[in-house]
């Protein structure tokens, strides 16, 4: 069973544009939304997170809108850079459990 | 180092061996994952330990996977006459706390392992 269902599985944005990725979760117990960046041969790190009493966070050109109602949440990168370039994954999680569950990640390519 | 070191960060392997893989977690974390990442499956929970605590192993996929931690530190991620299948990359991480909302993960470069 999947439990965070992220979309599209790769996307190419020009220079300058805005890059919006996708996620939906199905489990209601949920409150914790982290997004990872992963670069080619790296691990992954953490980008941004949010909680479920805030609607949007943002930090930077990175913003996440959560719709609590709808049970999805977004990554909306604004002035998509090349070194934006990478896999990014959503992730969601609840109290007092240890893992993250990931989405299946995105390719993001910038072209310049 | 700062970071979560893993080794090997490649090994090829013929199919029916064992391989060991190991992480280094950052100094005071006290929890340490185990993730598997496979081209086009994203990021699939195998095992985690915290502290003392036992290890919450719901995410190995076999009895050919096992883990374990010494001294709280250094874990070692064996698994045991390799399949075709297991090729992936083996990502480790670690956090301070192990209270998923509240802890950031760190994630090492991974090791990337190939069954021939």
């Amino acid at each position: 069973q999947q439990q965070v269902k992220q979309s599209p599985q790769s996307l190419i944005v020009q220079k300058g544009g805005i890059s919006i990725i996708n996620c939906a979760y199905e489990n209601t117990a949920f409150d914790y939304f982290p997004w990872y960046q992963q670069f080619p041969g790296k691990g992954p790190a953490l980008l941004i997170a949010i909680r479920p009493d805030v609607s949007e966070k943002k930090e930077g050109r990175f913003t996440i809108s959560f719709n609590k109602s709808a049970k999805q949440f977004s990554l909306h990168i604004m002035d998509s850079q090349p070194g934006d370039s990478a896999t990014y994954f959503c992730a969601a999680s609840r109290s007092g459990y240890s893992t993250l569950t990931f989405g299946k990640g995105t390719m993001l390519l910038v072209s310049p | 180092g700062a970071g979560v070191s893993q080794s090997p960060s490649n090994k090829v392997t013929e199919k029916g061996k064992d391989v060991e893989l190991r992480c280094d977690p950052i100094s005071g974390h006290t929890a340490l994952y185990w993730y598997r990442q496979s081209l086009g499956q994203g990021l699939e929970f195998l095992i985690y330990f915290q502290g003392n605590s036992a290890p919450d192993k719901s995410g190995l996929p076999s009895d050919r996977f096992s883990a374990e931690r010494t001294g709280g530190s250094v874990s070692t991620l064996t698994i045991q006459r390799t399949q075709q299948e297991d090729s992936a990359v083996y990502l480790c991480a670690s956090s301070y706390t192990g209270t998923m909302n509240t802890g950031e993960l760190f994630f090492g470069e991974g090791s990337r392992l190939t069954v021939l």
